[in-house]
């Protein structure tokens, strides 16, 4: 079935250093999609979202692009530092529904 | 404002036994998911609840059962535990699932062994 995944489990960077996570989706029908961060022993917490009438939308050190035509959402994180070690996922709601579809989620170490 | 409050965070059951995992939304917050996350299958959707209904449910036996307060605070119930119960189950509340409508708050979840 349709489903959003991740293309990396896990991400290793050095601290400082940009850090790009990737995700797609097969459903044409979603038109909301968000990043979540979880740390360890904690649960998913909002960073960022966007719509589907937008390519690009940038919070602080974050930014996510959309690329509908290939069905591809990415989360850049700008000078990774050790607190952003963490798992992302992102999630899509498709058009009408009330609830998110989580992707399986990206693993990301950084190191100082 | 205080988060998502969910207790326990720790359970050990056995084969056979139920349990019964609460959650407490923020303040002001009408609607309560339920999530089960294992490293196997991610995050998996359960069942929402908005005031006091059950609005959505996602793929799951009907072992697994939840309520809503008209508090809103949540429980969820699952009985004839199997092994492949185990799980970290979060609980998460937004002030108004709506379509699209925005991010979801989480607590830190009910950590269930099931030996």
């Amino acid at each position: 079935g349709e489903s959003v995944g991740l293309h990396l489990p896990t991400l290793s960077v050095q601290e400082g250093d940009n850090s790009i996570i990737n995700c797609a989706y097969s459903n044409s029908a979603s038109d909301y999609f968000i990043w979540y961060k979880q740390e360890s022993g904690k649960g998913p917490q909002f960073i960022i979202d966007i719509r589907s009438n937008m390519d690009k939308r940038q919070g602080q050190r974050v930014t996510v692009l959309l690329n509908k035509t290939v069905k591809h959402l990415s989360l850049q994180i700008a000078a990774t530092q050790p607190g952003d070690s963490a798992v992302y996922f992102c999630a899509e709601n498709i058009g009408g529904s009330y609830i998110p579809t989580f992707g399986r989620g990206t693993s990301l170490i950084v190191h100082p | 404002k205080a988060g998502v409050t969910q207790t326990p965070r720790y359970l050990i059951k056995t084969r056979g036994q139920q349990v019964t995992l609460s959650c407490s939304p923020i303040s002001g917050h009408r609607s309560v998911s339920w999530y089960q996350q294992t490293p196997g299958q991610g995050l998996q959707f359960l069942f929402e609840y908005f005031s006091e209904t059950q609005r959505n449910k996602g793929n799951f036996p009907g072992r697994f059962s939840g309520r809503q307060f008209s508090n809103s605070r949540s429980e969820m119930n699952v009985s004839t535990l199997e092994l492949g119960d185990s799980a970290l189950y979060l609980c998460a509340s937004s002030f108004e699932s709506g379509v699209g409508t925005g991010e979801l708050f989480f607590g830190e979840g009910s950590r269930l062994t099931v030996l």
